[in-house]
Formats: C-alpha cells, sequence, structure tokens
C-alpha cells in the first residue's frame, strides 16, 4: 500500500513569510507525527496527534508552529513569520495507533528559509 | 528529558568487515529501542525495535542489537557489512509512558569494496 506521502518535497521562501506543509499518512493510522531534521542532526520531535486532537505538543519550538489535523488523517504544518533558523528538513510518520506501533515516516519537505 | 548519544559520527569499513554502532541512552523508566536506517535518496526505514522480553533482536538484512539495561545501551552489530549498507543509522527512544521519538544524532556509515 502507499506510504505517508508529503508535499511540497522542498520549499524556499523568504524570511518573514508564511508556510505550510502537508503530510498523507498511511490509510487507517490514526496516530500522526512531525519532527524536524536539521542538518547533521537526528530528527526532533515537534507534536504527535492522536484522531484529530494533539496530544503532546511539546516538542513546537515556539507559537510561531502550529498544526492541525481536522479530519483526523491529512495533517498541515503551519509556521508564521519564518525565519532562517527554521530552515530544515521537516518529517512526517504515522502509526497503527500509537503507543508502541511502529513509525512510519514519509519523505520530509526541505524548507528553506531565505 | 531523555537524550540518546551516539558516539560514532562517521564510520568507514571494507566490505565483510564487522560492524558494531554504539548507542546510549538517559532515561530512567521503561524504554521502548529503536534503530532505523537512511539510504541515500530515501526516507528513514525501521531496522530493529526492543519493546521487551529477548533483549537480543534481529532485524532486517541481517542486523541485530543488544540492550543491555545496566548500562543503558542498545548497540548496533552486523557480523559482515555488505556496500549496499552504506547509509545513516539513527538510534532512537521511546519512553515506555510517551508516544515520541527521541534521536541521536546519527552515524554515517560508508562501506568500501
Amino acid at each position: 500500500g502507499a506510504g505517508v506521502s508529503q508535499t511540497p518535497s522542498n520549499k524556499v521562501t523568504e524570511k518573514g513569510k508564511y508556510v505550510e506543509l502537508r503530510c498523507d499518512p498511511i490509510s487507517g493510522h490514526t496516530a500522526l507525527y512531525w519532527y524536524r531534521q536539521s542538518l547533521g542532526q537526528g530528527p526532533e520531535f515537534l507534536i504527535y496527534f492522536q484522531g484529530t486532537g494533539a496530544a503532546d505538543d511539546s516538542g513546537l519550538p515556539n507559537d510561531r508552529f502550529f498544526a492541525v489535523r481536522p479530519e483526523g488523517s491529512v495533517s498541515t504544518l503551519k509556521i508564521q513569520r519564518t525565519e532562517r533558523g527554521d530552515s530544515a528538513v521537516y518529517l512526517c510518520a504515522s502509526s497503527f495507533d500509537g503507543g508502541s506501533n511502529e513509525q512510519y515516516f514519509g519523505p520530509g519537505t526541505r524548507l528553506t528559509v531565505t | 528529558a531523555q537524550s540518546v548519544s551516539q558516539h560514532n559520527h562517521h564510520v568507514i569499513l571494507s566490505e565483510a568487515a564487522s560492524l558494531e554502532l554504539g548507542c546510549n541512552y538517559s532515561y530512567g523508566g521503561t524504554v521502548n529501542l529503536f534503530w532505523y536506517v537512511q539510504y541515500p535518496g530515501q526516507h528513514l526505514q525501521l531496522l530493529l525495535k526492543y519493546f521487551s522480553g529477548d533483549p537480543l533482536v534481529k532485524g532486517i538484512k541481517g542486523f541485530e542489537a543488544e540492550f543491555i539495561k545496566s548500562k543503558f545501551s542498545f548497540n548496533l552489530r552486523k557480523p559482515s557489512v555488505q556496500w549496499s549498507d552504506t547509509a545513516e543509522y539513527f538510534c532512537a527512544v521511546e519512553p515506555g509512558t510517551a508516544s515520541k521519538l527521541t534521536f541521536g544524532t546519527g552515524t554515517r556509515l560508508q562501506v568500501t569494496l
């Protein structure tokens, strides 16, 4: 079956602009995760959804970052007033039911803020 | 907060050499442990995982890892590497009470012919 998909694959934006990054999880997966991977680092947790609600948003770095999952499937990560330090690969993962189930990762969106 | 250390940042091996990549974590409670691999141009995929039971776990492509609770370690091993094992390897920890992974900084493995 289809894996996790993310669009766009690359996004270049100017400092101060608003961006939206989209994640399409594996069908039937109720848990969805966003991670951010900076150059030379491992992925860093941002937020976890169980269904439509954010079960854990402790990794969001500040209030410029927000994510939604209105129908419990597709999720959008929104970044306001982008800064150069936001440049990274944003990864989405989904799992069957959260908990200890395996997380399946998408290919990521490479965000570059100029 | 938990943390994960991968001490080897870049490893170069010849084909058929044995591999051991170190992973140590800091967390006092029950954990689930993972090794993920990222081949060039591909996305992260799971190599193996430990939740409970036998501390020696076997994964795909001949990889195995051993959980040593007293050392807070989960080292990855393979007896004989292949050129196709060239990739970046990430160790990750998930607290038993939370659904989120904490990753190490990764180890880049380069296998030469």
